[in-house]
């Protein structure tokens, strides 16, 4: 499987700014999401993103917020913006089978990056 | 997509053989059950996955029964290591939509 490295691990910011967190993978892969994973709760999903296309939000995510990039097949990243308290998660890139993968829709995570705003 | 639910919390000895219960009563015909697994300031990563009967790897076993409203992953002689969470998923053949549940908590006792 994919090994997947997020940047930065953890990092703690003020309130209303902005960071941008970066997921590089070692293998070309089609699918890559984002997902959001608040103290003591479950995993969200944010969006989709999509390669040469703007991402494909969740309801209840707005670009606005969560701006993504996805440059090309390794790489993609995710801002916060405008970080407030509640916006203090855990936030993780995901990648599904890598091209030309025939298999079981299995998805393959980063370790996260836990942000902390105060 | 079908909802899941499983237990919050379990409790096991080191050495014993650990058995969570996931229910999905609507899963649809082309769905798969798949079991993840969380340690603390860790991803989920993927542990097994089945469709029917009963499906083993070197992690763990997953037994599905004939009407597939539930199924039991089952982990052989715990240790320290294997307490994490543990989540059960019904994912659509073909679909990358994950809908993570709560997951059950696995606390290993020595």
């Amino acid at each position: 499987s994919a090994v997947i490295s997020q940047k930065p691990s953890r990092d703690i910011c003020q309130r209303g700014t902005s960071l941008t967190i970066q997921c590089q993978v070692d293998s070309q892969v089609t699918m890559m999401f984002w997902y959001r994973q608040q103290p003591g709760q479950s995993l969200t999903l944010i969006a989709t993103a999509n390669q040469g296309s703007e991402a494909t939000y969740e309801s209840g995510f707005v670009i606005d917020k969560f701006p993504i990039s996805r440059p090309n097949l390794t790489f993609s990243t995710l801002t916060v913006s405008n970080m407030s308290p509640e916006d203090s998660s855990i936030y993780l890139c995901s990648v599904g089978p890598g091209q030309g993968y025939v298999g079981a829709n299995v998805l393959t995570f980063g370790a996260g990056s836990r942000l902390t705003v105060l | 997509l079908a909802k899941t639910t499983q237990p919050i919390s379990m409790d096991s000895y080191e050495g014993q053989e650990v058995n969570i219960t996931c229910s999905h009563n609507n899963i649809a015909t082309n769905d798969y059950i798949t079991w993840y697994q969380q340690f603390p300031s860790q991803g989920p990563r993927f542990i097994i996955q089945g469709y029917k009967t009963k499906v083993t790897n070197e992690v763990a076993s997953l037994f599905i029964p004939a009407d597939r409203k539930s199924s039991t992953l089952s982990l052989p002689r715990v240790s320290l290591s294997d307490t994490a969470v543990y989540y059960c998923l019904v994912v659509g053949a073909g679909s990358y939509q994950l809908t993570f549940g709560k997951g059950t908590k696995l606390s290993v006792i020595p």
